[in-house]
């Protein structure tokens, strides 16, 4: 059992919405990064946040952006909802960024 | 981009041993090569991580090819508990998951 928890567990969208989705992560941890996972496929990462800064991103839209805090956790935000969005984001953190990552159980969102 | 190559699935019988083999030709000097497994509805759980040498925790081992080019996880007892799906990752700044390999164990 980790230490990172992510909010909510569910959540359904309209197409065009925008959401926030949230992670908090384990103590100790100043790494945080960011997963879409589509029914069936691998994670996809979409960003890491390093001490409150954006040090690595995959190849998403700049409509998925995020946040960092100053007690490291973290948020995803995505605007302008698209069906495709529709998917389990995981969280992860860790205390470097080539060290073992502990990762939540996801928010499982559904865009309609 | 770091990519990873592996199989897709493997059959293992049960309190057999099992070599997950991982192909990362692209890999550069920095990247640390990481092991994840996955079961349906959760969270990826880390299994091992290495940068040259072979490492051994109580989960697995984990053989580095000389050249870096390839790894392979060894879990040297399967149970059924072991049957998810096992990701191989090249970790810096970024993350990359492949397909994974979706491994059954046979009782």
């Amino acid at each position: 059992e980790t230490g990172v928890t992510q909010s909510p567990t569910h959540l359904i969208k309209t197409r065009g919405q925008q959401v926030t989705l949230r992670c908090s992560s384990q103590s100790g941890h100043n790494t945080v990064s960011w997963y879409q996972q589509a029914l069936g496929q691998g994670p996809q990462f979409i960003f890491q946040y390093y001490r409150e800064e954006e040090n690595g991103r995959g190849n998403f839209p700049p409509r998925f952006s995020g946040l960092q805090f100053p007690n490291y956790s973290s948020e995803l935000n995505v605007n302008a909802l698209e069906l495709d969005d529709s998917a389990l984001y995981l969280c992860a953190s860790s205390q470097a960024s080539n060290t073992e990552a502990f990762f939540g159980q996801g928010t499982r969102l559904t865009v309609v | 981009d770091a990519k990873t190559t592996q199989p897709n699935s493997m059959e293992s019988n049960e309190e057999e041993p099992v070599h997950l083999p991982c192909n990362h030709s692209t890999i550069s000097g920095t990247d640390y090569i990481h092991w994840y497994r996955q079961l349906p509805s959760q969270g990826p759980e880390y299994v091992i991580h290495g940068l040259t040498s072979n490492v051994n925790n109580r989960m697995a081992s984990l053989a580095i090819a000389e050249d870096r080019k390839s790894s392979t996880l060894i879990l040297h007892r399967a149970t059924l508990r072991d049957a998810a799906v096992y990701y191989c990752i090249l970790r810096g700044n970024q993350f990359y998951f492949g397909t994974g390999t979706s491994l059954t164990v046979i009782p």
